[in-house]
């Protein structure tokens, strides 16, 4: 099956430094990524569309010069907190559509960031 | 823009019997179908069940069936002999940009 490989699980790091994310698709190609960030309790909240080769698309509120993202192959998008504050301490998580096959969205195990 | 719903944050069913989750959908694009994942308290996103817009049966997968209500846009989980091992948290998401509804937490006593 479609296995979406994210990288690290967890991540501590302190407040303005950058912090990047991995989610790597080991099976197939990904025509398009999605990003994700939940808080406790919550849902998951879309923070951007990747697709390879071109522009993230962000939805309306996220800062797009402070969570950088990066689709440079198809098997490979990165999610790049920059000057990382408390608050954007949470669970982000990407989700892949493969560029041919039924395997729908396969999601990556997610990220605990946790900023001090 | 799609929105979709979830009404129930939380569900207590016993142990062996059935439980129904809700969803309603608003959206003017009728092309895309609705999935419904579990989440455990580790975080990772299982699949459990899809149901496509022109579908004309009811998806059904293991326990878990859908009640899909074309005419009043929802799209019930039911899940039937519930396990101990079903208490997490229970998404429905529309496909497209995937997008979420609010979730239910659902606890199974025994």
């Amino acid at each position: 099956g479609a296995v979406v490989s994210q990288h690290p699980s967890r991540v501590i790091c302190k407040s303005g430094t950058s912090v990047k994310i991995e989610c790597r698709s080991l099976d197939f190609q990904a025509t398009t990524m999605f990003w994700y960030r939940q808080f406790p309790k919550q849902s998951l909240m879309l923070m951007a569309t990747s697709n390879e080769g071109s522009k993230a698309t962000y939805e309306q509120g996220v800062e797009k010069d402070k969570f950088l993202i990066n689709h440079a192959s198809l098997t490979l998008s990165t999610l790049t907190v920059t000057s990382a504050h408390p608050e954007d301490s949470s669970f982000y998580i990407c989700s892949a559509i493969p560029l041919i096959g039924d395997y729908g969205y396969t999601f990556g195990s997610g990220t605990r960031l946790t900023v001090v | 823009a799609q929105k979709i719903t979830q009404t129930q944050p939380g569900m207590f069913v016993q142990e062996k019997e059935a439980v129904t989750l809700d969803c309603t959908y608003d959206t003017s694009d009728p092309s895309y179908g609705l999935f419904w994942y579990k989440q455990p308290s580790s975080g990772e996103m299982i699949f459990l069940i899809y149901q496509g817009s022109y579908d004309q049966q009811n998806a059904t997968e293991g326990r878990y069936s859908l009640n899909f209500q074309k005419a009043r846009k929802s799209a019930n989980l039911v899940i039937s002999a519930s396990q101990l091992g079903d208490s997490a948290m229970y998404f429905c998401a529309r496909g497209g940009k995937l997008i979420f509804g609010q979730g239910t937490e659902l606890s199974v006593k025994p």
